[in-house]
């Protein structure tokens, strides 16, 4: 059974373009969650969703951040325009219901240039 | 709201040496509460986890952890340390019903020969 599976493990992007992070989930599991660490800080939550829906998007910034989770494929959190402050590392999470176990993938992590 | 402080961001000692990682938590209500590490450029790996059962946890590589809900603590301790146990490691609180992880700031570890 793979692990949580996130891609790409690395992500250079120029400012103003956009990024695009992938989570594929455990085999089963149909919650995911992002999670964004910035340099010498703990993990900070950004978005809580189930398949195609939202549930709680409380850590999300307001303005260039959106996630999704849709039927089929993974999870996207995707970043336009990005800036240098976005450069952090992005975990995904994931767990097979509410108020269960959440296991991590290994994150990628995005540099602005 | 939950919070998690990590005390002292980096911790060194000897190999053979007894580990302490301190974590306090702040919660309305007993929560469940979590130990991770992190080696470099890696995901989170969960160390041990308390969810109210026996106050005192083990978890892997020898480690375990306390909880006092006098103390609102949850120290994390080994008795021996080892070379590979350099890493970082992060406490984090999840409400009992509920998804969000609250992580400290975290602690890194250096262990010295």
């Amino acid at each position: 059974n793979a692990g949580v599976m996130q891609n790409p493990r690395h992500l250079v992007r120029r400012r103003g373009q956009e990024a695009r992070l992938r989570c594929s989930p455990m085999k089963g599991h149909s919650h995911v969650y992002w999670y964004r660490q910035l340099p010498e800080e703990g993990l900070k939550f950004m978005v809580y969703l189930q398949k195609e829906n939202i549930i709680d998007e409380s850590g999300m910034p307001k303005e260039r951040f959106s996630a999704e989770f849709p039927k089929e494929g993974p999870s996207i959190l995707r970043i336009q325009q990005v800036v240098r402050g976005d450069s952090a590392a992005y975990f995904c999470a994931s767990s097979p219901g509410p108020n269960t176990e959440a296991f991590f993938g290994q994150g990628t992590r995005l540099t602005v240039v | 709201a939950q919070s998690v402080t990590q005390l002292g961001s980096h911790v060194s000692v000897s190999e053979g040496a007894l580990v302490l990682l301190r974590c306090n938590y702040s919660s309305s209500v007993p929560p469940y509460l979590f130990w991770y590490v992190q080696y470099p450029n890696q995901g989170l790996q969960l160390l041990l986890k308390y969810t109210s059962a026996a106050t005192l946890v083990k978890g892997i590589n020898g480690f375990e952890a306390e909880f006092k809900k006098s103390e609102t603590s949850f120290h994390l301790t080994k008795p021996s340390a080892h070379m590979s146990d350099a890493a970082e490691y992060f406490c984090a609180v999840r409400p009992r019903y509920g998804n969000k992880l609250v992580f400290g700031a975290g602690t890194i570890l250096r262990v010295k020969s």
